[in-house]
């Protein structure tokens, strides 16, 4: 398997653009995590699948940000409109009850809104 | 009172030593235990994973958790330059959430 893909890698956009980020997760994987990470707070959940089904978006910042999950292979996270302060690195993880819980995450996404 | 907390480090030892990597958690119910390394400008990988008290080894690496203590550790023998990178102790509750530590940045000096 492929692992979580994440695309793109690297995103530099200006400020009040809108960014779409994506994630294929891994094959056969029911469970989908969007992270954020920097320096200052480390890896934070922002929005978990279950099932396609948002089951927890408590850690999305503010309204700017909408995360979803179309089908079982594809999600996108979304900010509208970007602001400096969104600059971090945004991970996709994905697992599956039998994975004993275990996280795979994508290489990430680099954001830098300028 | 953070739900995992880690020592951010540095943590220095030379090369051959055993580094030692602590991590503590504020949920008792918590059930499983992770272990990640990340390199820099890199994603968490998984290194360990722990479910039950005690010690679990894999090659250089040590696990142990004490739930009582609400503690889990990580141990690398050997040390090299290679494992020169930030560990992050997960917990998962038995619900979705897994909650991270914000990592301790370990240097094997040469």
């Amino acid at each position: 398997d492929a692992g979580v893909i994440q695309s793109p890698r690297h995103e530099v956009t200006e400020m009040g653009q809108e960014v779409t980020l994506r994630c294929k997760p891994i094959s056969g994987h029911n469970s989908l995590f969007w992270y954020r990470q920097t320096m200052m707070r480390g890896l934070e959940l922002l929005i978990y699948f279950n099932n396609n089904v948002p089951i927890d978006d408590s850690g999305m910042p503010e309204d700017r940000f909408s995360a979803k999950m179309p089908n079982a292979s594809f999600s996108t996270l979304k900010i509208q409109p970007s602001e400096p302060r969104d600059s971090a690195v945004y991970f996709c993880a994905s697992t599956t009850s039998g994975a004993g819980g275990i996280q795979y995450f994508g290489a990430g996404t680099r954001l830098s809104v300028l | 009172q953070k739900e995992v907390e880690q020592n951010s480090g540095p943590l220095s030892v030379p090369e051959g030593a055993i580094a030692s990597l602590n991590c503590t958690y504020s949920d008792r119910g918590s059930q499983s235990f992770f272990w990640y390394r990340q390199y820099s400008g890199k994603s968490p990988e998984l290194i360990m994973s722990i479910y039950s008290n005690g010690d679990k080894e894999d090659g250089r690496f040590t696990a142990q958790l004490n739930k009582a203590s609400q503690y889990v550790s990580l141990l690398i023998r050997d040390s090299q330059p290679s494992d020169s990178a930030t560990y992050l102790c997960a917990v998962h509750s038995g619900t979705y959430k897994y909650i991270f530590g914000t990592g301790t940045r370990l240097k094997v000096l040469a």
